[in-house]
């Protein structure tokens, strides 16, 4: 099982540019980085995912260097909104053993006027 | 849409008693999940189904079980509740064709005396 290391919090002003690292060292050939969302009182919500390289939505982008042991989240122009937990999740995706869909503990960002 | 509903959202239980929690997506999803969140913890898997009739055990299974009779909905059950239950449960469900996407409910806070 690919285990992830992420800060436990990080702080932020509106407007900056927030990137939070999760460490995966131990990913397999197979697997994909997926990131989610968490506000209090609701269940995570998917926001991005990729297998290598730059991935980028309309909300987040993701960057995986070539060796994938790791992955940066990064967040555009935070606003007070994006106070959350952030998880990352490495598994496989397509078939495999869905028991391998193991969270981290998150990184809890905390945005400030 | 309704997505991923769970039933019910909050609990009190003594210790002993028996519960059921419902989960009921309406996504024709072939996985679903039942998570529980703790705090400092993050998401453990306690059961998974990777389709109609077929459970199996994930992180933290012991004091639960499941059941998937119907594709739709996938059942959490306590048979004799303990304190150390006391949590939040998370259902989630996803594809096949993209198993790095779940989707989850609001949650079911329980707490047991």
């Amino acid at each position: 099982l690919a285990k992830t290391t992420q800060p436990i919090s990080m702080d932020s002003y509106e407007g900056q540019e927030v990137n939070i690292t999760c460490s995966h060292n131990n990913i397999a050939t197979n697997d994909y980085i997926t990131w989610y969302q968490q506000f209090p009182s609701q269940g995570p919500r998917f926001i991005i995912q990729g297998y290598k390289t730059k991935v980028t939505n309309e909300v987040a982008s993701l960057f995986i260097p070539a060796d994938r042991k790791s992955s940066t989240l990064s967040l555009p122009r935070v606003s007070l909104s994006d106070t959350a937990v952030y998880y990352c999740l490495v598994g496989p995706i397509y078939g495999g053993s869905q028991g391998n869909l193991i969270f981290g503990k998150g990184t809890k960002l905390s945005v400030k006027p | 849409n309704a997505g991923v509903t769970q039933t019910p959202k909050f609990r009190v239980l003594k210790t002993g008693q028996s519960m059921t929690l419902l989960c009921a997506q309406d996504m024709n999803h072939e996985y679903m999940y039942w998570y529980r969140q703790d705090p400092g913890m993050g998401l453990r898997l306690i059961h998974y189904s990777v389709g109609e009739g077929t459970t199996a055990k994930g992180e933290v299974p012991d004091g639960y079980n499941v059941s998937r009779l119907k594709k739709q909905n996938f059942l959490l059950g306590l048979e004799s509740a303990a304190p150390s239950q006391t949590s939040v449960y998370f259902c989630a469900s996803n594809r096949p064709s993209n198993t790095g996407e779940l989707f989850f409910g609001e949650g079911s806070r329980l707490t047991v005396l």
